[in-house]
């Protein structure tokens, strides 16, 4: 079984609907991170979370919510969905002194 | 602010020829540095790290990377590229402020291995 688990893995969604991300992770570390890809923009970050009361924005977090259920979930969600939200979205794991462990993304459009 | 830099965004060589990617980083503290490669379709995986003691690391598949504290450089390379290097390459920081902390990503290099 995969580390961190996301889901769904692929999801075409219209504007102005809500959507939520979900991620896991079995690594039992404290911190999780929620990160966006785009063609030439690398990895942006969105929120990361250092504990279950710990949340913090991060350079993009305009249009974004997310939600630290548990240790182990750490939830993403796009209240209304725009199209420039369209994206690969990853989760990330890590620990004070590890590296980051990334699940598998998840492909979004919205149109 | 924190932030990673990229130089090289699309890089093209032959198998077999030497390679090196350019990373620099702005943050006054302490630092963890990492690469990270990402196959087309796939994830990220680890390449190589840095936290503390040499500055030159090695890491899987003959890459390795030179942590230069007095230029903020962490750049990448390799002797030999080969064809299944192919791929697009993340440099990230992970800079320190006491145990609170940010892992901060380039905008990523992409390698083109031709035969």
């Amino acid at each position: 079984d995969a580390d961190v688990t996301q889901t769904p893995r692929n999801r075409i969604t219209k504007t102005g609907k809500r959507i939520m991300l979900e991620c896991s992770q079995t690594k039992g570390h404290d911190r999780m991170y929620w990160y966006r890809q785009d063609p030439g923009l690398g990895l942006r970050l969105i929120y990361y979370s250092f504990d279950v009361k710990d949340i913090n924005k991060g350079e993009i977090s305009d249009g974004y919510s997310v939600s630290r259920q548990a240790q182990a979930k750490f939830s993403l969600s796009l209240e209304s969905a725009i199209p420039n939200q369209t994206a690969l979205y990853f989760c990330a794991t890590s620990d004070l002194n590890t590296e980051a462990f990334f699940g598998q993304g998840t492909r979004l459009t919205v149109v | 602010a924190q932030s990673v830099s990229q130089h090289n965004h699309h890089v093209i060589l032959s198998e077999a020829a030497s390679l090196e990617l350019g990373c620099n980083y702005s943050y006054g503290g302490t630092v963890n540095l990492f690469w990270y490669v990402q196959y087309p379709g796939q994830h990220l995986q680890l390449l190589l790290k840095y936290f503390s003691g040499d500055p030159l690391v090695k890491g899987i598949k003959g890459f390795e990377a030179e942590f230069i504290k007095s230029k903020f450089s962490f750049n990448l390379r390799k002797p030999s590229v080969q064809w299944s290097d192919t791929a697009e390459y993340f440099c990230a920081v992970n800079g320190y402020t006491g145990t609170a902390s940010k892992l901060t990503f380039g905008t990523g290099t992409r390698l083109q291995v031709t035969l």
